[in-house]
């Protein structure tokens, strides 16, 4: 089946232009989890979404990010203003969703990634 | 101080060698141990996982942990060039995935 898919696959802005990625997870998966993924510092969790629930905003680095995941589906990172450090790759990745946002204790409880977007702010 | 510290490398082997990767932590609380491997332009995959301290093996590839240590490794066996890419260690207790920064392996025919 397919996998998780994210677009653009690579965006070039301009300094404090505001840019949309966007992520389609796994068909079913209810958990869904954007990483930034920048030189020098792995892989930096930004946001959880778990079905129905809040979210988890606790890894947004600042309040010019913003997302939101649609009908339990689809999610939309937003960098509004963006900035040169903001460049990076953005990866999304989902699971089943059964528990916490870090059940792995099975194999179906992985998290899955896209390919991520490659962001360059200019 | 980072939670998870992981030499980035790179690392260059030839074919055919031994291969230990690591990473060293500093929250006790961790419980879930993982690798992760990252082929250039893609997305990480769950490599192997881990619960607690121990040894697991899977093929060519054998992950540790010491939790006393605070101290994990991925070995991967009679490397190919196939294996030649960043691997990520990675890890949780009820918070979310660490990542470490990643090592860059190179596996040279």
């Amino acid at each position: 089946g397919a996998g998780v898919s994210q677009s653009p696959s690579n965006k070039v802005t301009e300094k404090g232009k505001d840019v949309e990625l966007r992520c389609d997870p796994i068909s079913g998966h209810t958990a869904l989890y954007w990483y930034r993924q920048s030189l020098g510092q792995g892989l930096e969790f930004l946001i959880y979404f778990q079905g129905n629930s809040a979210p988890d905003k606790s890894g947004l680095p600042s309040d010019r990010f913003s997302a939101e995941r649609t009908g339990g589906s689809v999610s939309t990172l937003t960098i509004q203003r963006t900035q040169q450090e903001d460049s990076a790759v953005y990866l999304c990745a989902s699971n089943p969703g059964r528990g916490g946002r870090d059940q792995i204790v099975s194999s179906y409880n992985e998290q899955f990634f896209g390919p991520g977007t490659r962001l360059t702010v200019l | 101080q980072k939670e998870v510290e992981q030499d980035p490398g790179p690392l260059s082997v030839p074919e055919g060698a031994i291969v230990s990767l690591n990473c060293t932590y500093s929250n006790s609380a961790f419980q879930y141990f993982m690798w992760y491997r990252q082929y250039s332009r893609k997305g990480p995959e769950l490599l192997m996982y881990t619960y607690s301290s121990g040894n697991k093996e899977d093929g060519r590839f054998t992950a540790q942990v010491d939790k006393s240590s605070k101290y994990i490794s991925l070995f991967i066996r009679d490397s190919q060039p196939s294996d030649s890419a960043t691997y990520l260690c990675a890890m949780s207790y009820n918070l979310g995935l660490t990542f470490g920064e990643g090592t860059q392996l190179t596996v040279n025919p």
